[in-house]
């Protein structure tokens, strides 16, 4: 099982449309939690961090779900510009070497 | 403020050619990190230096070799390139707590014939 495992999609949706996207996590020694964006042919972007008590930017909303180890990220009111690939990241206790997941690509049409 | 920046942005090298990718950063940082990342594959760890000083492997070092030339600098060197090595390589860097985040270079995009 690998160690941060996510939906690879393409999720492709409308704009205006609320998306979300699980990642799920093995080490239940992980504490540090973040969402990267990486559009295509660039390199990652730090999109959010995750806090045990969910956090909020704008149209994005990130939660942790500890006794199922799983991180979420929900965007709503989708726009063209969201369309990227969303990368989970999970670092474990003490540790300060991320382990990536392999990614959600995101579509959004008009 | 540069943030972190690598050089070449795109190579092209034959079976058996050596190369040295290039990256520095100004921001400080203590850590850095060699990445490459394939098709289908995600990000996968090269090499790291947790400081300056200090080099580890990562998940996918055979055929690599890294040098922590100084606080800001960290390359990346292929003796004798594969085609199994064709890739797009990402150097990052990061403060090197827990709670930090990485920044990114823009990349090498590397084709090995």
């Amino acid at each position: 099982r690998k160690e941060v495992e996510q939906d690879p999609g393409p999720f492709n949706v409308p704009e205006g449309a609320t998306v979300a996207f699980n990642c799920t996590y093995s080490n239940s020694a992980s504490q540090s939690f973040f969402w990267y964006r990486q559009d295509c042919r660039k390199e990652p972007k730090l999109l959010m961090s995750v806090y045990s008590s969910g956090n909020e930017d704008g149209r994005f909303t990130a939660q942790l779900n500890r006794a199922s180890q799983y991180i979420s990220l929900l965007i709503r009111d989708s726009k063209l510009s969201d369309s990227a690939t969303y990368l989970c990241v999970v670092k474990s206790g003490g540790s300060y070497i991320p382990t990536f997941g392999r990614g959600t690509s995101l579509i959004v049409h008009p | 403020n540069a943030g972190v920046t690598q050089t070449p942005k795109f190579q092209v090298l034959k079976t058996g050619q050596s190369m040295t990718l290039q990256c520095a950063q100004d921001m400080n940082h203590n850590s850095m990190y060699w990445y490459r990342q394939d098709p289908g594959m995600g990000l996968r760890l090269i090499y790291y230096s947790a400081s300056e000083g200090t080099t580890d492997k990562g998940e996918v070092p055979n055929g690599y070799n890294v040098s922590r030339l100084n606080k800001r600098e960290f390359s990346l060197r292929l003796e004798s390139a594969a085609p199994s090595q064709t890739s797009v390589y990402f150097c990052a860097s990061s403060q090197g707590s827990p709670a930090d985040t990485q920044y990114f270079g823009p990349g090498t995009r590397l084709t090995v014939l």
